[in-house]
């Protein structure tokens, strides 16, 4: 089991430049989520998915901010133009849901990104 | 006001002692509780759930006070192992299931 991917695991980008988050969840899960972690704001729940399929957005910050999942196995998060507020670390997570429980719920690594 | 609170600490504990913190949130309806841990630059990772009876793993403890609605964690025997920040995680209601909601985290330093 390799785990949640995400990639690039860095970023430096400038400001106004689109920039594209990736993950691929662990197979067989059903559920993926997007998360944003600052200093300042912990850790905020962006966008998640249930059977590739966007079930609540309401965290996402502003139109800026995309999530797809054209597939079981890949998600991006797109943010276009982007800002230096939006500096900080982008964790993808996955899980199945097995009869309600909150267990299995596995982080990818994370992407640093540094908007300039 | 947020719906988890932690203290931010840190709190600095000498190796082989113990620690205990709580975690305060503010919707009655939750229904799941969590610990997860989160080193330095690294992604949280589930510690324990947290039962209503309680429960131990090793030498952590979780506890629920659905009354006063926190949840703590107490660590025993303190290992260098164990320097980290501890994240409260609370799922709000069953009709958003799958949601999980983050406390800033506790920071736990333990010192030789």
């Amino acid at each position: 089991d390799a785990g949640v991917i995400q990639s690039p695991r860095h970023e430096v980008t400038e400001m106004g430049q689109e920039v594209t988050l990736r993950c691929k969840p662990i197979s067989g899960h059903d559920y993926l989520f997007w998360y944003r972690q600052t200093m300042m704001r912990g850790l905020e729940l962006l966008i998640y998915f249930n059977n590739n399929v966007p079930i609540d957005d309401s965290g996402m910050p502003e139109d800026r901010f995309s999530a797809k999942m054209p597939n079981a196995s890949f998600s991006t998060l797109k943010i276009q133009p982007s800002e230096p507020r939006d500096s900080a670390v982008y964790f993808c997570a996955s899980k199945r849901r097995t009869g309600g429980s909150n267990y299995g719920y596995t982080f990818g690594s994370g992407t640093r990104l540094t908007v300039v | 006001r947020k719906e988890v609170e932690q203290d931010p600490g840190p709190f600095n504990v000498p190796e082989g002692a113990t620690v205990a913190f709580n975690c305060t949130y503010s919707n009655s309806a939750s229904q799941s509780f969590f610990w997860y841990r989160q080193d330095c630059r690294k992604e949280p990772k589930l510690l324990m759930s947290v039962y209503s009876s309680g429960n131990e793993d090793g030498r952590f403890t979780a506890q629920l006070n659905r009354a006063s609605q926190y949840i703590s964690l107490l660590i025993r025997d303190s290992k260098l192992s164990d320097s980290a920040t501890y994240l409260c995680v609370v799922t709000p209601t069953t009709d958003s299931w799958g949601k999980l909601q983050f406390g800033a985290g506790t920071q736990v330093v333990v010192t030789p």
